[in-house]
């Protein structure tokens, strides 16, 4: 089944601990992003991936590292987090960044730093 | 600034109504993708439009993009509560780098 998958789906922290949030996808895409959702604020790409070591920022960098290292992973990274960063994660992934192709979603990573 | 405005931001109806979600913006995007998003799950592409003018219909759902490609509008018709969840639109810039943005969303709920 094609699929993009996170881990962990639920994540409770305290500020500063380091965490990664794994996502991978089984369809071959080039392009993956990370996004962050939060409510009155909507949908907000945090990095994004062209493909294997290339990565970029998004809209909203600031405390976020990522990696992409190989094809189908692109773990978002927080080197020490703070409570700004609870939030709904969610990973997506797309043939390719241009045109019209579909965005394909992971199920959400839900954060909460204490 | 956001990019993309949507409205309503909220909408509650009762099983059976219409209704129509916008989509509207300043800027021209090459095309203009709807999602929906259940609770739980991330969002999932309902449909792609990409000329000007352009209609498509999916089952009850009719979704348009403005002739300019500045806006598009999603109309349902005889609502479902099966249709309840988040509706968002995502526009694709124009330019020599484009970006996807998203609309904040439409909450929508219909009522058995």
């Amino acid at each position: 089944e094609a699929q993009v998958t996170q881990n962990p789906r639920y994540l409770i922290t305290v500020t500063g601990k380091k965490l990664t949030v794994t996502c991978s996808q089984n369809m071959n895409h080039e392009y993956m992003s990370w996004y962050r959702q939060d409510p009155g604020l909507g949908l907000r790409q945090i990095y994004y991936s062209m493909n294997v070591e290339v990565t970029d920022k998004g809209d909203v960098p600031e405390g976020y590292k990522v990696s992409r290292k190989e094809k189908r992973n692109f773990p978002l990274i927080l080197e020490s987090p703070s409570p700004n960063q609870t939030s709904l994660y969610f990973c997506a992934s797309s043939l390719s960044r241009t045109r019209s192709h579909e965005q394909f979603f992971g199920p959400g990573t839900r954060l909460t730093v204490l | 600034t956001q990019l993309l405005e949507q409205s309503p931001q909220f909408l509650s109806i009762q099983e059976g109504e219409n209704l129509t979600v916008y989509c509207n913006s300043s800027s021209v995007f090459s095309s203009l993708q709807w999602y929906r998003q259940e609770p739980g799950e991330g969002p999932v592409l309902l449909v792609t439009v990409v000329t000007g003018g352009e209609v498509k219909k999916l089952k009850r759902l009719t979704f348009q993009f403005g002739d300019a490609r500045k806006d598009s509008s999603l109309h349902i018709t005889a609502a479902q509560p099966g249709d309840t969840g988040l509706y968002l639109c995502a526009g694709i810039t124009q330019g020599g780098s484009e970006k996807l943005v998203f609309g904040k969303g439409t909450k929508l709920t219909v009522n058995p």
